[in-house]
């Protein structure tokens, strides 16, 4: 299957500062990524669909001023968690679609980046 | 939007005894996935079903989609330790494909 590459799989930042984490389509090009927030013991939660040189999308309730998303290029999206806070603290997640096969069907995901914030 | 509700959110199995998820929507679903995220990792695709009363089978894992296309089930027969994770299902939007998914059930096995 197609891989999703994710960095870093782990950061804690001070209260206050801004995290920015990766996420690479490795073997394809996807004009379209999802960016997901995962709290302990919780469901995934779509914050925001990026598509490459156009905005993101955001879902209803999360800030676009606060989670920064780039898609500068088929192979890489970024989210950069701005002044981040100790309720930021969560897992972040983001997923591929490979725009060779439209069809296809299922999800690729990267490894998730676990943020704490201090 | 569309939504899923998943029961249970937690189960607690005897390695050996059998185990079962559902999902439900109150509205006419196009297609539903399942997929299974290991303790501190990511999800992983295990299939998807779109047809009504649609019976997928893997091994032990048998994957139900209702008549009605409003609700879907996985059962897994016979748990084994290295089926410890939890199970989610989603859904596809039409839009850009993005998922939306199910509260998730965990799922322990005592060995």
């Amino acid at each position: 299957g197609a891989v999703v590459s994710q960095h870093p799989s782990w950061v804690i930042c001070k209260s206050g500062t801004s995290v920015k984490i990766e996420c690479r389509s490795l073997d394809f090009q996807a004009t379209t990524m999802f960016w997901y927030r995962q709290f302990p013991k919780q469901s995934l939660m779509l914050m925001a669909t990026s598509n490459e040189g156009s905005k993101a999308t955001y879902e209803q309730g999360v800030e676009k001023d606060k989670f920064l998303i780039n898609h500068a290029s088929l192979t890489l999206s970024t989210l950069t968690v701005t002044s981040a806070h100790p309720e930021d603290s969560s897992f972040y997640i983001c997923s591929a679609r490979d725009i060779e096969v439209a069809s296809i069907t299922e999800a690729f995901f990267g490894q998730g980046t676990r943020l704490t914030v201090v | 939007g569309q939504q899923v509700m998943q029961i249970p959110q937690y189960q607690h199995v005897q390695e050996g005894e059998d185990f079962t998820t559902y999902c439900n929507s109150s509205t006419t679903l196009s297609n539903i996935q399942w997929y299974k995220q290991r303790p501190g990792g990511h999800p992983v695709f295990l299939i998807q079903l779109v047809k009504s009363g649609e019976v997928k089978k893997q091994k032990r894992l048998t994957f139900q989609f209702g008549e009605a296309k409003k609700n879907s089930s996985l059962h897994i027969t016979a748990t084994q330790t290295t089926d410890v994770g939890t199970y989610f299902c989603a859904v596809r939007g039409n839009q850009g494909g993005k998922l939306i998914f199910g509260q998730g059930t965990e799922l322990s096995v005592k060995p």
